[in-house]
């Protein structure tokens, strides 16, 4: 199965300044096919059930902010924020759906300092 | 819009069946391919099952294979797991999820004596 690794576990941050994730994938992402990248990104809240943030690589989701923005190819991948808001405040979970079984990274969790 | 609506938890001895039931609204839902996902309590995500849209097949987790079933009704546009020989250890909040797009809210499943 395809592992997915995230970095870092915890990511304290302070409002207005940029912030990144990083998240690793054991085999790239990308399907020879369709030449699609099946990577997605997820923000889970307090509370709340995960929300989505990115899919397929780079598609932002409706009513996603320009201020989310994902680098990186096959295997190597960083979510950015590039002014963090006090809304951003939860777990990222990245996702890979190249193949199955679909698996997740382990999250990080963004606080404000 | 879009609308998941997770229902069908409770609290179940182990070695019980239950069956998660998700009405979807706002899409074509013959069409989609739909999953379930869970979260053990304090934890991260963890994939259970995927059902393909137009008749493809289904696939799961080597945690839940040969104990879960999916299926699916699209004259109702409702997404369903079959539970049976529930383990403690499958105690978590399930959601029913468009993988790649919307989640639901998710139900709790908690598995005690």
């Amino acid at each position: 199965e395809i592992v997915l690794t995230q970095t870092p576990l915890s990511l304290p941050v302070t409002p207005g300044e940029p912030a990144s994730i990083s998240c690793r994938s054991s085999q790239s992402l990308m399907d020879s096919d369709d030449g699609y990248t099946y990577l997605d990104w997820y923000l889970q809240k307090p509370g709340q059930s995960p929300q989505l943030l990115i899919y397929t690589l780079s598609y932002r989701a409706s009513g996603v902010p320009d201020r989310f923005s994902v680098s990186g190819s096959g295997t190597d991948f960083t979510l950015k924020i590039s002014r963090v808001e006090a809304g951003d405040v939860g777990v990222y979970y990245c996702m890979q759906r190249r193949e199955f079984p679909i698996t997740f990274g382990g999250g990080t969790k963004v606080e404000i300092k | 819009d879009v609308q998941l609506s997770e229902s069908g938890g409770g609290l179940i001895q182990p070695g019980g069946s239950l069956r998660l039931s998700c009405a979807t609204s706002g899409f074509t839902f013959i069409s989609h391919a739909m999953s379930w996902v869970r979260q053990a309590p304090g934890k991260g995500l963890e994939w259970v099952s995927a059902i393909g849209g137009l008749g493809a097949g289904a696939h799961y987790a080597d945690s839940v294979k040969g104990r879960f079933t999916i299926s699916r009704d699209d004259s109702k546009s409702t997404l369903y797991l079959h539970m049976n020989s529930l383990r403690v250890d499958d105690t978590a909040v399930y959601y029913c999820a468009i993988l790649g797009g919307d989640w639901g809210p998710g139900t709790l499943v908690s598995v005690s004596s």
